[in-house]
């Protein structure tokens, strides 16, 4: 099966620079994707890797090393509105099954 | 608007009572999913369904049904067969199931007394 670690919790400085990591265990990998929920909301997209390499939007940044499975949310100049839960997700183990997600990392940004 | 409508947002249930949870979408998506969500849990799949008339089992399936009788709807049933109910689900579709973007309804918290 698939499975995906990541922090539990991070707490970082409004402003600041905070990186949640994710290694993940997949017999057949299609990339790596990142969503944010607010408390009581719904997952949003972040951003999806399916290269190594950094991806780009904004204040977000994503990272993937697919040799040592891998990857990395990077939040920059944090806001409070940040505050919410990260997920890691990968595909299942044939293109064509649903995406397994990591358990979150609630992040918490204080002033 | 397009998008993914859960209905209702909370929802309280007797023990032993089946609910059926509504989620509708007008994305034109033929794939569908029901999540559920414990606190400081991620996303536990139960069913999802790639084609009208069509549903695949998740990692939780037990004590759960769904029907797929239209593109727009996936209904989830929580029989009484399911030990703990109590749980927020989350509803959510995209164009197939080989792609990464999901889009969520709101979520339905499901408080069984």
């Amino acid at each position: 099966g698939q499975s995906l670690e990541q922090p539990s919790e991070v707490t970082a400085v409004e402003g600041a620079i905070v990186q949640i990591n994710c290694t993940y265990q997949t017999s057949g990998f299609y990339g790596l994707s990142w969503y944010q929920q607010h408390d009581g909301g719904a997952p949003t997209f972040l951003s999806y890797n399916a290269l190594d390499g950094l991806e780009e939007t904004g204040r977000f940044s994503s990272f993937l090393s697919r040799s040592d499975s891998y990857g990395y949310l990077l939040l920059q100049e944090l806001q409070m509105k940040d505050s919410a839960s990260y997920f890691c997700a990968v595909r299942g183990n044939s293109g064509n099954t649903p995406l397994v997600f990591g358990k979150g990392t609630r992040l918490s940004v204080i002033a | 608007d397009g998008g993914i409508t859960q209905s209702p947002k909370y929802l309280f249930r007797k023990e032993g009572q089946n609910v059926t949870l509504s989620c509708e979408q007008n994305l034109n998506h033929d794939a569908m999913y029901w999540y559920r969500q414990d606190p400081g849990q991620g996303l536990r799949l139960i069913y999802y369904s790639q084609i009208v008339n069509d549903f695949q089992k998740g990692d939780i399936a037990e004590g759960y049904s769904v029907s797929r009788e239209k593109k727009e709807s996936f209904p989830l049933t929580v029989t009484s067969a399911q030990k703990n109910p109590t749980a927020f689900y989350l509803c959510a579709s995209n164009s197939r199931v080989a792609t990464d973007t999901q889009y969520f309804g709101p979520g339905t918290r499901l408080t069984v007394l």
